[in-house]
């Protein structure tokens, strides 16, 4: 099993829908949680941390849930520039090392 | 600040040949890190460092080697390359290891064949 899985899409979306993606990771040490976002041919920039309460950024959303760990985020009232692929990211032990899901890859279009 | 700058962009080697991929930042960062992602894949850590003259090895080290010299400087060495090792490489940096955004260098492209 994968410790970061998620759908790799792709998630086809008019503008101004609202999508959701999920992500499981597979170690329950696991202590810090985030979603990266990375542009195609670009590097993966922080989107937002997810905290254990959930948390919101503008028209993003993201939740943790620990008992089935895995992790989420909403994205409401979709623009083109939210195209992009999302990363799930993980990060479990010291150091700050990260695992990184595949990514889910979000067009959204006119 | 320029943040994390990564040398060359992209790069073309042959098989056997080795060759040093640059990462420098300027954020006064304790830890860097050096990545591969390879076509569909998740990013997966070569090597880390907590700070200068500390190096430890990540997911896939098997092929490189790093050294930490200095606090700003973090560069990866490929020995002896193989068509395995084509893939997009980054390098991050991050202020702490416990929780703190990584950032990301714009990556180096690189072709083994």
């Amino acid at each position: 099993r994968k410790e970061v899985e998620q759908d790799p899409g792709p998630f086809n979306v008019p503008e101004g829908a609202t999508v959701a993606f999920n992500c499981t990771y597979s170690n329950s040490a696991s202590q810090s949680f985030f979603w990266y976002r990375q542009d195609c041919r670009k590097e993966p920039k922080l989107l937002m941390s997810v905290y254990s309460s959930g948390n919101e950024d503008g028209r993003f959303t993201a939740q943790l849930n620990r008992a089935s760990q895995y992790i989420s985020l909403l994205i409401r009232d979709s623009k083109l520039s939210d195209s992009a692929t999302y990363l799930c990211v993980v990060r479990t032990g010291t150091a700050s090392k990260l695992t990184f899901g595949t990514g889910t890859r979000l067009q959204v279009t006119l | 600040n320029a943040g994390v700058t990564q040398t060359p962009k992209f790069r073309i080697l042959k098989i056997g040949q080795s060759m040093t991929l640059q990462c420098t930042q300027d954020m006064n960062h304790n830890y860097m890190y050096w990545y591969r992602q390879d076509p569909g894949m998740g990013l997966k850590l070569i090597y880390y460092s907590v700070g200068a003259g500390i190096t430890d090895k990540g997911e896939v080290p098997n092929g490189y080697n790093v050294s930490r010299s200095t606090t700003e400087d973090f560069p990866l060495r490929l020995e002896l390359a193989a068509p395995s090792q084509t893939s997009v490489y980054f390098c991050a940096s991050s202020y702490s290891g416990t929780g703190s955004e990584q950032y990301f260098g714009p990556g180096t492209r690189l072709t083994v064949t």
